[in-house]
């Protein structure tokens, strides 16, 4: 258990809906990564938040918009879902703003929401 | 600026050993290793720094060479629990986000 939470675990839905996610961090990290899964293409970086600001974003669709709140959790929306939008989306935590320079190293990964656009 | 990994795939028998590689076009501050069993998020191996020292984990190490911005991880007398999917991830530059590879799945079979 990597102490990251997120909800859904699975969802099921139309073209044209939207969709929230839902992801709690680890207790303590400041920073909140989202993950795009699809089979082809690994793990694709949407948008990173620490301490409630936006630090870096991605290859993340206008139609897709997060944002992390004051105690820390973030929400993915994905709105106007398309075919192509089913996935698997991870949440990561850190304790810092980086991965590398400064920063502990590791990313832990939350179970995942499945999307599944019909 | 997603770095490439080979093999796609490779399958091994307990015992043997594998080497999977990460490579990249741009210059690499810091090369990251995850795996991500069947089912499961991805977690954690090691991180290798520009300029830093070979890692290892278990039976499991890498390498990271900065000329010809590769990383390498090694996996020797390869376990069942060693299979799933190995991504790398890039660092471009400090503070930045990790761009991952398409992943090398690993089966070990006995």
């Amino acid at each position: 258990d990597s102490g990251v939470t997120q909800t859904p675990k699975h969802l099921i839905t139309a073209t044209g809906q939207r969709v929230t996610l839902r992801c709690s961090p680890r207790s303590g990290d400041l920073s909140v990564y989202w993950y795009q899964q699809s089979l082809d293409q690994g793990l694709q970086f949407l948008i990173q938040y620490y301490n409630g600001e936006e630090r870096a974003k991605g290859n993340i669709l206008e139609r897709f918009s997060a944002q992390q709140f004051p105690d820390l959790h973030s929400e993915l929306n994905l709105s106007s879902l398309e075919l192509g939008d089913s996935a698997l989306y991870f949440c990561a935590s850190s304790l810092t703003p980086s991965t590398g320079t400064g920063g502990t190293g590791e990313l832990f990964f939350g179970e995942g929401s499945r999307l599944t656009v019909l | 600026q997603q770095p490439v990994q080979s093999p796609q795939a490779v399958i091994l028998r307990e015992g043997e050993d594998a080497v999977i590689n990460c490579s990249s076009s741009k210059a690499l501050y810091s090369v990251h290793w995850y795996r991500q069993k069947h089912g499961e998020a991805p977690v954690f191996l090691m991180i290798l720094l520009k300029g830093g020292e070979q890692k290892g984990h278990e039976k499991i190490s890498a390498s990271f060479n900065e000329k010809k911005q590769q990383s390498s991880l090694y996996l020797t007398a390869s376990q069942l629990s060693y299979s799933g999917t190995y991504f790398c991830g890039t660092e471009l530059m400090g503070n930045t986000p990790l761009v991952f590879g398409k992943g090398t799945r690993l089966s070990v079979i006995a």
